[in-house]
């Protein structure tokens, strides 16, 4: 069955630092993969997604992930972080056998002043 | 604008009380979702509709029903059945049902039982 791992519950960086969230996923044929971001109490923002060719794929707000299949993971990356992009990201697969996406539980990340 | 809107935004229910929360797209879109959040528990699948007129349900549908009359429309109710209904609820919808389909999500409704 297709699953997502996110390692890190929480995570907290200085403004100006650069940031990588890291995803694992279990699925088997190619995956379609997602990075969503939820600022509290609000629906999710599609950051970027990964559906085939280049590796490495360009998203809004300055972020970007890279797939890498032989260790089945989509991290998340941002080479300086804004206090604005405090917020939760969350990590998704497509393909859920009701033709949903499959979630992470989610990272939190603060961002330190 | 296109998108997903969700009504309303906060909402408390009473014991042994039936809740209605709406969600409304006009993004044309066939399929749709609804999900729950909980704290640390990223987003599980409540019920999904394709079509008009047809759903299935998902991880968690037991307490939940829905109905798919129109195409912009998938009102989720949440009944006394559900024993521990506090939480968020998210709807969400893609142009069909397919693993490469971006969802659109909508901006949420609070569910909290008094």
């Amino acid at each position: 069955a297709q699953s997502v791992t996110q390692p890190d519950i929480h995570i907290t960086v200085s403004e100006g630092a650069s940031l990588e969230l890291r995803c694992n996923y279990s699925y088997g044929a190619t995956p379609y993969l997602f990075w969503y971001v939820q600022s509290p109490g609000q629906g999710l923002q599609l950051l970027l997604k990964y559906f085939s060719g280049d590796t490495l794929v360009q998203g809004i707000k300055g972020f970007e992930a890279e797939f890498k299949r032989s260790q089945s993971s989509f991290n998340l990356r941002k080479p300086s972080v804004h206090w604005s992009d405090a917020a939760e990201y969350f990590c998704a697969v497509g393909g859920g056998s009701q033709g949903n996406l499959i979630f992470g539980k989610g990272t939190k990340l603060s961002v330190k002043p | 604008d296109g998108g997903i809107t969700q009504s309303p935004k906060y909402l408390f229910r009473k014991e042994g009380q039936n809740v209605t929360l709406s969600c409304e797209q006009n993004l044309n879109h066939d399929a749709m979702y609804w999900y729950r959040q909980d704290p640390g528990q990223g987003l599980r699948l409540i019920y999904y509709s394709q079509i008009v007129n047809d759903f299935q349900k998902g991880d968690i549908a037991e307490g939940y029903s829905v109905s798919r009359e129109k195409k912009e429309s998938f009102p989720l109710t949440v009944t006394s059945a559900q024993k521990n209904p506090t939480a968020f609820y998210l709807c969400a919808s893609s142009i069909r049902d397919r693993a490469n389909n971006e969802q659109f999500f909508g901006p949420g409704t609070r569910l909290t039982v008094l």
